[in-house]
């Protein structure tokens, strides 16, 4: 079974720059996850998606941040535009559902880079 | 609003010994899940054991184990024989409606 593709792997950009990253969950998982992880914490949710639909959204920044799940398969997450803060590692996750005993699988992550 | 707190933000082991990362936990909900990530240099989180809370008994998945103790909220990972591979970070989450994790713990095993 493959497993949750991100791209980039690396991404560097200045502050007030616009970025986008790209991510395929596994096939079949309706739920996908976006988190950002800042170096030392552990990761944090910014947004859930059920099949299209966005399911908490609470803690994504969205003077800057937006993400999308259009056909329910990938998702893109975008900033813009970036500030130093910004400087992370973005995973993005995915399960067959929102129950909460399912497993989430993660991708490699891209890590960003804010000159 | 729930809490993760790992309180050892780094730890080592000999090889082939025993140890035991410490993870707390704070909530009023009485049904949820907990959960030990394993995340090393590569970045992906890797999925080491879960736990359901409604459950007494302890989770074992081969050399790793857990201590769950829902009225103290406290669920300590135990790794037994510990090997090279095991040198990671390591995440402790809580997830009812939302995952939340811990600061995670450096665990690095020595030859």
């Amino acid at each position: 079974e493959a497993g949750v593709a991100q791209s980039p792997r690396y991404k560097i950009i200045e502050k007030r720059q616009s970025v986008a990253f790209w991510c395929n969950p596994i096939s079949g998982h309706a739920t996908l996850y976006w988190y950002q992880q800042i170096l030392g914490q552990g990761p944090k949710l910014l947004i859930q998606f059920q099949n299209n639909g966005v399911v908490d959204d609470s803690q994504l920044p969205k003077d800057r941040f937006s993400a999308e799940r259009l056909k329910g398969v990938d998702s893109t997450l975008k900033i813009q535009p970036a500030k130093l803060e910004d400087s992370a590692v973005y995973l993005c996750a995915s399960s067959l559902g929102q129950v909460s005993n399912q497993p989430q699988h993660f991708g490699d992550g891209t890590r960003l880079s804010i000159l | 609003a729930q809490t993760v707190t790992q309180s050892q933000p780094e730890m080592s082991v000999q090889e082939a010994e025993t140890v035991t990362l410490s993870c707390t936990y704070d909530t009023s909900e009485n049904n949820y899940y907990l959960f030990w990530y394993k995340q090393p240099p590569s970045r992906q989180m890797i999925l080491v054991i879960r736990q359901e809370a409604y459950k007494q008994q302890n989770a074992t998945e081969n050399r790793f184990s857990v201590n769950f103790q829902k009225a103290a909220k406290s669920f300590s990972l135990k790794i037994s024989d510990s090997q090279l591979g095991d040198t990671a970070m390591y995440f402790c989450a809580f997830r009812n409606n939302d995952m939340r994790f811990g600061a995670g713990t450096r665990l690095t095993v020595k030859p």
